[in-house]
């Protein structure tokens, strides 16, 4: 079946714009979380969504960054006036239930390369 | 100090040897625990969940020590194949899940 998906894979854009981030999960998934990793650095946690529950935004870094996910499916992650310290790849990633457990497991997508200039 | 912390190596081995990764944690109230795989520039993969019993899988062994608070895994014979970075990764009683940095392996002819 179909994996994780994201849009775009690439994206090159000016500091001071804001730019919007796409996934789609794996259907029939309830939980999607989005990280962010830096070159040569691990798996930063930015915002967690379960079924119709309040997300969980902990680990969004700035009041620039906000998420939503639309119909329990496709999530979008906005960030306004980017920032060069932005550029980094956004990972998607989606589990079955998301509510933990050995058997939880993440899919990811293959990320979106953001590039601030 | 970090919530998941990994030697970011590298390791060289050549193909055939054994060779082992280590991962603490600093939450003791963390109940999940997993290595992930990530090839160069592509997202991470499940490589196989840590349970308290200790698993083993083909080539692969996953060991939990939760009085010391740390995590391993064993890779048997290794193969040209194995060469990626190793991600320790650890949840806590609900969804957040933290990654390590990573433990870069190379394993050469």
């Amino acid at each position: 079946g179909a994996g994780v998906s994201q849009s775009p894979s690439n994206k090159v854009t000016e500091k001071g714009k804001d730019v919007e981030l796409r996934c789609d999960p794996i259907s029939g998934h309830t939980a999607l979380y989005w990280y962010r990793q830096s070159l040569g650095q691990g798996l930063e946690f930015l915002i967690y969504f379960q079924g119709n529950s309040a997300p969980d935004k902990s680990g969004l870094p700035s009041d620039r960054f906000s998420a939503e996910r639309t119909g329990g499916s496709v999530s979008t992650l906005t960030i306004q006036r980017t920032q060069q310290e932005d550029s980094a790849v956004y990972l998607c990633a989606s589990s079955l239930e998301g509510r933990g457990g050995s058997t939880d497991t993440q899919y990811f997508g293959p990320g979106t390369r953001l590039t601030v200039l | 100090r970090k919530e998941v912390e990994q030697d970011p190596g590298p390791f060289n081995v050549p193909e055939g040897a054994t060779v082992a990764f280590n991962c603490t944690y600093s939450n003791s109230a963390s109940q999940s625990f997993f290595w992930y795989r990530q090839d160069c520039r592509k997202e991470p993969k499940l490589l196989m969940s840590v349970y308290s019993s200790g698993n083993e899988d083909g080539r692969f062994t996953a060991q939990l020590n939760r009085a010391s608070q740390y995590i391993s895994l064993l890779i048997r014979d290794s193969k040209l194949s194995d060469s990626a970075t190793y991600l320790c990764v650890v949840r806590g009683g609900g969804f957040k899940t933290i990654f390590g940095a990573g433990t870069r392996l190379f394993v050469k002819a």
